[in-house]
C-alpha cells in the first residue's frame, strides 16, 4: 500500500540556523504534497504545499522542493526561530483519482 | 460557528464498550477523514469518505466502523473498545486540497 517515510524523527537546531526535513513516498500516482505543523496539544495546520507539476515553492522562510523521479520531497526552514519548535508532518495524496486520501509521514519534532 | 468540530474532547471508557466519536463540519466539504495519532506512528488513516454514503478503509481500519449519512457528519465508532485503541483521534475535512483538522478527541480505554 501507500507509504510515506519521513526523516529525521527529531531535529535540534540553533536559532537562526536552517532546518531540513525529508520525505519519500511510494505511490507514483501521488500529485499533492502538503506539510503540516502541529504545536503541542493543538491540531495540525497546513504551512505549505506543492503539486507535482511544480519543483519548488517558497513562502517567506519556508520552502518545499519536489523530485518526482526520486519520489522525494523536502521542507526547508531558514532563519529558524523558537516559535518554529513543533512537530512537522509531510503527506502525500492522489487528488486525480478522486479518493483524496492523505497518507502522512511519522513526523519530525523540531527544537529550536 | 464555521469549521470542523469534534466531540467529546476527552473520553474514558472501559474495555469492551462501544464508543462513538463525533465529527461535524460546516463547509460542505466532500472529503472527510479519521486519523489516530500515537507517539512514533504519526497520523495514521483509519477511514475516509469521498461523499455522503461513500466510505473506504485507510491504513488501520480494524476495530472501527464509520458512517456518513449526511455530508457534514462523519462519526467513528469503536464497536468493542480495546486498550490498544487508546489514542488521540483527529477528524479532518477537505474540499479540494488542504485538509482542515478538528481539535482532536483524547480517548483512553481502561
Amino acid at each position: 500500500g501507500e507509504n510515506v517515510e519521513q526523516h529525521p524523527s527529531t531535529l535540534s537546531v540553533q536559532e537562526g540556523d536552517s532546518a531540513v526535513i525529508k520525505c519519500t513516498y511510494s505511490d507514483s500516482a501521488s500529485n499533492y504534497f502538503p506539510w503540516y505543523k502541529q504545536e503541542l496539544g493543538k491540531r495540525p495546520q497546513l504551512i505549505i504545499d506543492i503539486r507535482s507539476n511544480v519543483g519548488e515553492k517558497k513562502d517567506q522562510r519556508i520552502a518545499v522542493t519536489l523530485n518526482k523521479t526520486a519520489k522525494h520531497f523536502s521542507l526547508h526552514i531558514t532563519e529558524t526561530q523558537p516559535e518554529d519548535s513543533a512537530v512537522y508532518f509531510c503527506a502525500a495524496s492522489d487528488t486525480a483519482s478522486g479518493t483524496y486520501k492523505y497518507i502522512f509521514g511519522t513526523g519530525t519534532r523540531l527544537k529550536v | 460557528d464555521a469549521g470542523i468540530t469534534q466531540s467529546p474532547r476527552y473520553k474514558i471508557t472501559e474495555t469492551g464498550r462501544q464508543v462513538t466519536l463525533m465529527c461535524h463540519q460546516t463547509w460542505s466539504h466532500s472529503y472527510m477523514f479519521w486519523y489516530r495519532q500515537d507517539l512514533g506512528h504519526g497520523l495514521r488513516l483509519i477511514y475516509y469518505s469521498a461523499a455522503a454514503d461513500i466510505t473506504d478503509k485507510g491504513e488501520v481500519p480494524d476495530g472501527y466502523v464509520v458512517s456518513r449519512s449526511k455530508t457534514e457528519n462523519f462519526p467513528l465508532t469503536l464497536e468493542s473498545a480495546t486498550r490498544s485503541q487508546t489514542s488521540v483521534y483527529f477528524c479532518a475535512s477537505s474540499g479540494w486540497t488542504e485538509a482542515f483538522f478538528g481539535q482532536g478527541t483524547r480517548l483512553t480505554v481502561v
